[in-house]
């Protein structure tokens, strides 16, 4: 049960998009739609951006958009603001749960 | 609004086990899956595992030989044990619902060290 796949880093310009992979297996991304995204800033808990792929749950902005292809999980942060700078960790759950190692974005 | 807390030990000796409890409030325990995960100073999150409501529980096989998670309904709350910790242990455990988990505790930093 090896961990998902991310970049360690990522950065863009304010007002700019970046987009941050997720690669796992076909026994994981690829065969369900069970793909979450959080967000963590230092020192606070994960907050969760995107589930079930694409979802967004209520509060969290329409410049967060999740999506799929094959064994790759993606997130775009669209219109980037200071304040999207954290780490984004995205998570596969199959039964068990798997997270990949983390994309610290930096909003330049 | 559903709130988790953990509670426990700060600090544990090598060898020794680690518990810990998170408390549900403003919202019951019935009905819901309840993940553990850590974060070692510096790293990633890693799956601990989960228990549902009822009992049954599903632990990352890196760790599954010496965890457990119990779940007490009456108290609103669920627990975690892990046993023969080492320094390798030393995280900020959280607790959480569901395994796309909307609500997390805050974290407790928990020190392996003689």
């Amino acid at each position: 049960q090896s961990a998902l796949t991310q970049p360690p880093s990522a950065s863009g310009s304010l007002g700019q998009s970046v987009t941050i992979s997720c690669t796992g297996t076909r026994s994981d991304i690829g065969g369900y739609n069970y793909v979450s995204w959080y967000q963590q800033h230092p020192g606070k808990a994960p907050k969760l951006m995107i589930y079930e792929v694409s979802k967004r749950p209520s509060g969290v902005p329409d410049r967060f958009s999740g999506s799929k292809s094959g064994n790759t999980a993606s997130l775009t942060v669209s219109g980037l603001q200071s304040e999207d700078e954290a780490d984004y960790y995205c998570s596969s759950y199959i039964g068990s749960v798997l997270f990949g190692g983390g994309t610290k974005l930096t909003v330049l | 609004q559903v709130q988790l807390q953990e509670s426990g030990p700060g600090l544990v000796k090598p060898s020794e086990t680690l518990s810990l409890t998170c408390t549900v409030s403003g919202g019951s325990i019935s009905g819901y899956y309840w993940s553990w995960i850590r974060q070692p100073p510096g790293k990633g999150l890693e799956w601990i595992g989960y228990i549902y409501y009822s009992g049954s529980t599903n632990y990352n096989p890196s760790l599954e030989s010496r965890v457990t998670i119990s779940v007490d309904t009456s108290k609103n709350q669920f627990s975690l044990k892990l046993n023969s910790v080492t320094a390798a242990d030393t995280a900020v455990y959280f607790c959480a619902r569901d395994m796309s988990s909307l609500y997390w505790g805050q974290g407790t930093l928990v020190t392996v060290s003689s």
